[in-house]
C-alpha cells in the first residue's frame, strides 16, 4: 500500500528566508504526488502535481517541487518567504492507477514572522 | 467562475439527528468526493461518486450516505449511527478519477455537536 510521511508538523521561518516542507512516500509503481494548500477554515488549494514529466515541478506563487525517486522524496521549496505563505501544508499520493483513492500526509503548519 | 459551493458553512447537530451537507460544483466533472478532515490526521475519504447514480464507499463511509441523482450535486448525509461526526467536512470534485487528475475543493462545512 502507498504512503506518505511529511517529516514536520511545524515549521517557523522568518520572512524572505527559504521554505522547505519534507515529504517521503511509498509507492509499488510511479505515482502522482501533489502538494496542496490550506488556509484557516477553507478548502485545499492544489500547488503543484507530478505525474512523471519533469522531475522539478513549478507551481503557483513562486513554490516549486523535486521528485527523488531515489530518496523517494517530493520536498517542497520556496526561495523567499512571504507573510501570506501562513497556511497547513498537504502532501499526498495518487493510491492506484484510477486515482479514486488519494493518500494525504498529517499536514505541515508553516508559520512566518516578520 | 466556476468551482465547487459547500453549505452550510457551519452546521450543528442535535443527538439522534440526521443532517445533510451539501456540494455543488459547476465544474462539468465527472467524478466528486467527501473528505473529513480531524486536526492532525490530514484527510480522510468517505465515499466517492465517478459517475451520476453510482457512487463508492471509502474509507471511512460507517454512519455516512450519499446519493448522485445530478452530476453537479453530491450531498452527503451524516447519519445518527455517526458517533462522532465533529468534524471539518470537504467535497471535491475532478474531470476523471485517473491518478493524473487533481482533485478542487470546496471551502468545507464545519460540523459539530450540539
Amino acid at each position: 500500500a502507498q504512503s506518505v510521511t511529511q517529516l514536520d508538523s511545524h515549521v517557523s521561518v522568518s520572512e524572505g528566508t527559504p521554505v522547505l516542507l519534507r515529504c517521503n512516500y511509498s509507492s509499488s509503481y510511479s505515482p502522482s504526488l501533489f502538494w496542496y494548500v490550506q488556509h484557516p477554515n477553507k478548502g485545499l488549494q492544489l500547488l503543484l502535481k507530478y505525474t512523471s514529466a519533469a522531475t522539478l515541478v513549478k507551481g503557483i506563487n513562486g513554490f516549486e517541487a523535486e521528485f527523488k525517486k531515489s530518496e523517494t522524496s517530493f520536498h517542497l521549496t520556496k526561495p523567499s518567504a512571504h507573510m501570506s505563505d501562513a497556511a497547513e501544508y498537504f502532501c499526498v499520493v495518487s493510491e492506484n492507477q484510477a486515482g479514486t483513492a488519494l493518500i494525504f500526509g498529517k499536514g505541515t503548519t508553516l508559520s512566518v514572522s516578520s | 467562475d466556476g468551482g465547487i459551493t459547500q453549505s452550510p458553512k457551519y452546521l450543528f447537530r442535535k443527538e439522534g439527528q440526521n443532517v445533510t451537507l451539501s456540494c455543488e460544483q459547476n465544474l462539468n466533472h465527472d467524478a466528486m468526493y467527501w473528505y473529513r478532515q480531524d486536526p492532525g490526521q490530514g484527510l480522510r475519504l468517505i465515499y466517492y461518486s465517478q459517475i451520476v447514480n453510482d457512487f463508492q464507499k471509502g474509507d471511512i463511509a460507517e454512519g455516512y450516505s450519499v446519493s448522485r441523482e445530478k452530476k453537479e450535486s453530491f450531498p452527503l448525509t451524516v447519519t445518527s449511527a455517526q458517533k462522532n461526526p465533529t468534524a471539518f467536512y470537504l467535497c471535491a470534485s475532478s474531470a476523471q478519477t485517473g491518478r493524473l487528475q487533481p482533485q478542487h475543493f470546496g471551502d468545507g462545512t464545519r460540523l459539530s455537536i450540539l
